[in-house]
């Protein structure tokens, strides 16, 4: 079965600094990939997707992945974060034949002022 | 943002007791999941639905069933609640399933604590 690994499951970064999220998955076969964001309190919305083409891929706020097949991983970055990204981002797969997504385990990520 | 409604909110109820949950959408999407959060689990698929009366069973289905008579209403029922089944409960909808690059959109939440 699919499993999708989120290895950091708390950061702490001041503001201005870099972000890089982890997400490794299981799958050998073509795969849809995504980042949602939960904020405080909230639902889960989108940040970005990759299906196929160019492997990185740019979303919303400033956030960008990178689908590296050979290594299985779809790793989520920002330049310089700021206190509103303060949330649990989560990565999650499609694989083929499947009709629901997998989700990992989620990364909280605390932006301190 | 989708137009998901999740009813109820917030829910305590006791254990052994009957509880359902109603998730309505007004996007006319074919599908309709349900997850639970859990920290440390992320979210785990419960049951969805890929159009009415077509459901199936995700990874944590056990306790659980689902009914689906109209494309915009996916209901999810605990026969007897137990303690394990205190979480988050999300619905989410799709315009198609897998092998498709549509996200999925998800309701607020229904928090539901079993005494």
């Amino acid at each position: 079965a699919q499993s999708v690994s989120q290895h950091n499951h708390h950061v702490i970064l001041s503001e201005a600094a870099s972000l890089e999220l982890g997400c490794n998955y299981s799958y050998g076969g073509t795969v849809n990939l995504f980042w949602y964001v939960q904020y405080p309190g909230q639902h889960l919305q989108l940040l970005l997707k990759y299906f196929s083409g160019d492997p990185l891929v740019k979303g919303i706020k400033g956030f960008e992945a990178e689908f590296i097949k050979s290594k299985f991983s779809f790793n989520l970055r920002k330049p310089s974060v700021q206190w509103s990204d303060t949330a649990e981002y989560f990565c999650a797969v499609y694989e083929t034949g499947r009709r629901a997504l997998t989700f990992g385990s989620g990364t909280r990520l605390q932006v301190q002022p | 943002d989708a137009g998901i409604t999740q009813s109820p909110r917030h829910k305590v109820t006791e254990t052994g007791t009957p509880v359902t949950l109603r998730c309505h959408q007004t996007e006319n999407h074919r599908y309709m999941y349900w997850y639970r959060q859990d920290p440390g689990h992320g979210l785990r698929l419960i049951h969805y639905s890929y159009g009415v009366k077509d459901t199936d069973k995700g990874e944590v289905s056990d306790g659980y069933s689902v009914s689906r008579s109209k494309t915009e209403d996916f209901l999810l029922t605990l026969e007897s609640a137990t303690s394990s089944q205190t979480s988050v409960y999300f619905c989410a909808i799709s315009e198609q399933g897998g092998d498709s690059n549509q996200p999925q959109h998800f309701g607020d939440g229904t928090r539901l604590s079993i005494l």
